[in-house]
């Protein structure tokens, strides 16, 4: 079983809706929560970045993580067909340690 | 800046066939990764490289050898193809092994393998 769980979709929305991406973690002793955007035949890209517990917003996206659950989310407010993506979901114990990454969710936005 | 870049895109190796899939980025940074990505598994750490100098074993390092030939270089090498090994190789580096920001990971285009 992976260290981090997240349902890999396909996940389709109209444009314009909220988008809700979850995952689930194992270890308690992850700190640094991370969500990757992978464009169709790229390289993953840093979207956001959490330390702990809490939540952090950054223009139409925002990061949750709820510790005591071990539950991490994205929202998409607005979302756009520019969106469509695979989103992974990561963890990691501390800096200086290896990103556990989640199978990733794959995202359409239609217009 | 180009980031990281890998070499070759694309790739097809027969069963047993010798290749090593070039890594090299310009941001200076201490740390670098080789991922594998498959379908239904997501990535998977293969290898890492903390510093220049030192390399360490990730989730699924068998069958791969690696070379940190200096602090820009960081190669993967498949000694025996397997068509076990057909997959999108992922080079990555980040600031600090230790540090605060080796979460922050920056991916190349990627490699795809592809093993008869």
């Amino acid at each position: 079983q992976k260290e981090v769980e997240q349902d890999p979709g396909p996940l389709s929305v109209p444009e314009g809706a909220i988008v809700s991406l979850n995952c689930t973690y194992s270890n308690s002793a992850f700190q640094y929560f991370m969500w990757y955007r992978q464009y169709s035949r790229k390289g993953p890209e840093l979207l956001m970045y959490t330390y702990s517990s809490g939540n952090k917003e950054d223009g139409r996206f925002t990061a949750q993580v709820d510790k005591s659950s071990k539950y991490i989310s994205l929202f998409i407010r607005d979302s756009q067909p520019s969106d469509s993506a695979t989103y992974l979901c990561a963890t990691s114990r501390n800096s200086g340690y290896a990103l556990n990454f989640g199978k990733g969710t794959s995202l359409l936005v239609t217009p | 800046n180009a980031g990281v870049t890998q070499t070759p895109k694309f790739q097809v190796l027969k069963t047993g066939q010798s290749m090593t899939l070039q890594c090299a980025q310009d941001m200076n940074h201490n740390s670098m990764y080789w991922y594998r990505q498959d379908p239904g598994m997501g990535l998977r750490l293969i290898y890492y490289s903390a510093s220049e100098g030192t390399t360490d074993k990730g989730e699924v390092p068998n069958g791969y050898n690696v070379s940190r030939l200096n602090k820009r270089e960081f190669s993967l090498r498949l000694e025996s193809a397997a068509p076990s090994q057909t997959s999108v190789y992922f080079c990555a580096s980040s600031e600090l092994a230790g540090g605060l920001l080796t979460y922050e990971q920056y991916f190349g285009p990627g490699t795809r393998l592809t093993v008869t």
